[in-house]
Order: C-alpha cells, then structure tokens, then sequence
C-alpha cells in the first residue's frame, strides 16, 4: 500500500523545546516538501528537497530544519527559535520537483504550550 | 516571494448551486495545479492545467487556465454536499516548487 505517513498525529511540547516530526514516502519519489498550514493561511512551505542529501530553504524556514539522508525519508525539526510553533504540518512528495502532482501524507498538528 | 492570489475566501451555497473559485498571478504560470481539502483532511489532487486556454472537465467541475497563463478557475455545477471543503490553486512560477493560493472554503447548505 503506497503513500506518505507522518507521525504522530498530534503532538504536544512545551515551549523551549526541540520537536522532530516524521515523514517517510514508499512512493520512490524524488522530490519531498514541508508545508505549515494554519487557519486562513493556506499552505506556505518551509523546506523542500529535490533529491538525497540536498534541500533548500522555502519561503518561512526560519526556525525550522531539515534532513534527507534517506530517499523515503524528510523529517523536519520545530526548534525552539520558531516563534509560533503551533500548527498543522504536511509532510508531501512528487515524482520530481517540476511538473508533477504532490502527494500528501495525514499532517501532524503539533501544539506547543 | 512569489504569490498566488485566490478568490473568494469562504463561499457559502444552497445545495444545488453552482459555485467558482479563482486563481490570479501577477507572473506568467509553467502549469496550474487544483487540490481540495475536506474538513480535517489533507490537500488531494484534484488535476493540472498547462496548456495556455486549457479547459477541462471531471464530471460536475470545470478548470480552467487562462490564455495568458496567468489566472485560472474551478467552476462547480450544481453543488452537493460531498462538494464541502476547502479548494487550493497552486502554480510554479518558473522553475520553482509550487506555491499555493490560501484556498476557497466552499460550504453547502443542504
């Protein structure tokens, strides 16, 4: 059964706190991104990787970090810099960077208190 | 960075209406992507657009992009209940990663 999952699907931290969320992807695609979604926002993206071992930053990665040392996998860290870490997270993936549609997995929504 | 507008924000109907998101960018777009998001869910793909004048049509709904590539629409006819969610364009404005419009509410009043 092929698709993203992300875990947990709720997470709660107290302030000061690092927080790692996962997302692993089966679908053996290149590319995965990191959306925050809060209410009537939409969805800004924080970070993307167009392949292992490379991503770039999006338009609001300010506190927030990344790794991709395996295909399947892009977890990202809230850190403790974010300012209003509270939110939805969705974690997505497409076949390549350019031109293809994305997949997303369930979201975590992480509060931090 | 880059933006793409969308309107309305929340739209509210009698089950049975129609109903029409737009998407608006001040850069010319390489394709448009539409996704819908129920209530709780996550964003899912509903289609993509590239050709400049494109229209297409998946049973009740009709997207469309623009000739100039700069601004596009999903037209529902007659709304149902299943319909409820909320709506994205997303577009890539260059070689870059998508960028996404904050998204219709469409509510339906059965």
């Amino acid at each position: 059964d092929g698709g993203i999952t992300q875990s947990p699907k709720y997470l709660f931290r107290k302030e000061g706190q690092n927080v790692t969320l996962s997302c692993e992807q089966n679908l053996n695609h290149d590319a995965m991104y990191w959306y925050r979604q809060d209410p009537g926002q939409g969805l800004r993206l924080i970070y993307y990787s167009q392949i292992v071992n490379d991503f770039q930053k999006g338009d609001i990665a300010e506190g927030y970090s990344v790794s991709r040392e395996k295909k399947e996998s892009f977890p990202l860290t809230v850190t403790s810099a974010q300012k209003n870490p509270t939110a939805f997270y969705l974690c997505a993936s497409s076949k390549r960077l350019a031109e293809y549609e994305q997949y997303f997995g369930p979201g975590t929504r992480l509060t931090v208190t | 960075g880059q933006q793409v507008m969308q309107i309305p924000q929340y739209q509210h109907v009698q089950e049975g209406e129609d109903f029409t998101t737009y998407c608006n960018s001040s850069t010319t777009l390489s394709n448009i992507q539409w996704y819908k998001q129920r209530p709780g869910g996550h964003p899912v793909f509903l289609i993509q657009l590239v050709k400049s004048g494109e229209v297409k049509k998946q049973k009740r709904l009709t997207f469309q992009f623009g000739e100039a590539k700069k601004n596009s629409s999903l037209h529902i006819t007659a709304t149902q209940t299943t319909d409820v969610g909320t709506y994205f364009c997303a577009g890539r404005p260059g070689n870059t990663p998508l960028v996404f419009g904050k998204g219709t509410r469409l509510s339906v009043i059965a």
